[in-house]
């Protein structure tokens, strides 16, 4: 079975300031990985995927996530934090089969500080 | 522009009422799925459907239902067998075999 684990449930960070969230991925089959950002009282947003091209991804609004398989981790980062970064995060794993049954993590809420 | 509209934004239900929320996309896509978040449990997948007329229970199917008749709707019932039915209830959408769903801006349904 396939799962994620987030570690920290609450981040924070002062503006300007490098972001670093966790994500640490549990697969049997090679996986694909995702990064979603969540404002209150919306939907979630897809940041970025991983689907075994290049190790390390770039996706919208700054953030990049580099893939480990030795250290099984996905971490998303940003050299600079922006007060409008502030959300929830959200780590999800699939495997790479026809139906991708996508297991989500419980989730970062990332707080910026002026 | 192409997405998934979920309806109504909140709902409000008494106990021991089924109410119905509304997902419909227009992204062609084959795959839709039914979301319920929590605070501090993270996304739960009640149902999904690849295809129309044809669903599969996710991890916390009981006290719902689904129904895919047409490829771009797909309606949750949660009924009156929900013992929990507070929450916030994501829908998304995906074409099947790619990978990254879009989803919908949710609804918050809460019981009074």
């Amino acid at each position: 079975a396939q799962s994620v684990t987030q570690l920290g449930s609450h981040v924070s960070v002062s503006e300007g300031a490098l972001v670093l969230l966790r994500c640490n991925y549990s697969s049997s089959v090679p996986p694909y990985l995702f990064w979603y950002v969540q404002y209150p009282n919306q939907g979630l947003q897809l940041l970025l995927k991983y689907t075994s091209a290049a190790t390390l991804v770039k996706g919208i609004n700054g953030f990049e996530a580099e893939f480990k398989k030795s250290e099984t981790s996905f971490h998303l980062t940003k050299p600079s934090a922006h007060m409008s970064d502030a959300a929830e995060y959200f780590c999800a794993v699939s495997d790479s089969g026809g139906y991708q049954k996508v297991t989500f993590g419980i989730g970062t809420k990332l707080q910026v500080i002026p | 522009d192409g997405g998934i509209t979920q309806s109504p934004k909140y709902l409000f239900r008494k106990e021991g009422q089924n109410v119905t929320l509304s997902c419909e996309q227009n992204l062609n896509h084959d795959a839709m799925y039914w979301y319920r978040q929590d605070p501090g449990q993270g996304l739960r997948l009640i149902y999904y459907s690849q295809i129309v007329n044809d669903f599969q229970k996710g991890d916390i199917a009981e006290g719902y239902s689904v129904s895919r008749e047409k490829k771009e709707s797909f309606p949750l019932t949660v009924t009156s067998a929900q013992k929990n039915p507070t929450a916030f209830y994501l829908c998304a959408s995906s074409i099947v075999g790619e990978n990254g769903y879009t989803f919908g801006s949710g609804t918050r349904l809460t019981v009074v």
